[in-house]
């Protein structure tokens, strides 16, 4: 999974599996989330986001978990397709913060074998 | 995002010159950002400005710096160039009244040799 401080982590997955990465975050007053994807040779595009009054949102075929708990985030893919490629970021945004205090991971690179 | 266009796309230039990145918005919105992306690392801001008048030092401001020429403009010069500022550099922007998401451009590979 993903977590701020570490090396960038990959996940390797067969096309039509499903794909969880994992974003761990470290303040516990954040209250909201974003997932990004970045393709190869492309900006950060949205994905999904979730505030912190949720545990779960769905998207097509993205579906994002929340578990204030443990500070864990997950962004789960059906049915991945090669398209998926790419390096996911997980981004936090703190208490009474604007974009400005938006904090992102490191990424999490997905390659899916066809 | 062909809605932030950022110029150049590609720059290679040397210790010590001086450098400016720019970026421009189609959407409307009035907060514009710089980040800068680095192999291994996360997106870290240099700067934001939430309208024309309103500039912010983010987290890594030092031998940056910036002017809002215009709500749809915002450009970022590097006033003497160093190596370590060879990096993704990426222009997004953001719309309060929409959330908090950011939009962002497709990025300036700068090369300091």
């Amino acid at each position: 999974g993903e977590s701020v401080g570490l090396h960038l982590p990959t996940l390797s997955v067969q096309e039509g599996d499903n794909s969880i990465i994992n974003c761990a975050y470290s303040n516990s007053a954040s209250d909201y989330f974003i997932w990004y994807k970045q393709e190869s040779g492309k900006g950060p595009q949205f994905i999904i986001d979730i505030r912190s009054n949720m545990d779960k949102r769905q998207g097509q075929r993205v579906t994002v978990l929340l578990n204030k708990t443990v500070k864990h985030l997950s962004l789960q893919i059906a049915a991945t397709q090669p398209g998926d490629s790419a390096v996911y970021f997980c981004a936090e945004n703190r208490v009474g913060g604007s974009n400005y205090k938006l904090t992102f991971g490191k990424g999490t690179l997905l390659t899916v074998n066809p | 995002d062909a809605d932030v266009t950022q110029t150049p796309r590609n720059r290679i230039t040397k210790t010590g010159k001086r450098i400016m990145l720019e970026c421009s918005q189609t959407k409307g919105h009035d907060r514009m950002y710089w980040y800068r992306q680095d192999p291994g690392l996360g997106l870290r801001l240099i700067y934001y400005s939430f309208d024309v008048k309103d500039i912010n030092k983010g987290e890594i401001s030092d031998g940056y710096s910036v002017s809002r020429q215009a709500q749809a403009k915002f450009s970022l010069s590097l006033e003497s160039a160093i190596p370590n500022q060879t990096a993704l550099y990426f222009c997004a922007t953001s719309d309060p009244k929409r959330g908090e998401k950011l939009f962002f451009g497709s990025g300036t590979q700068l090369s300091v040799l």
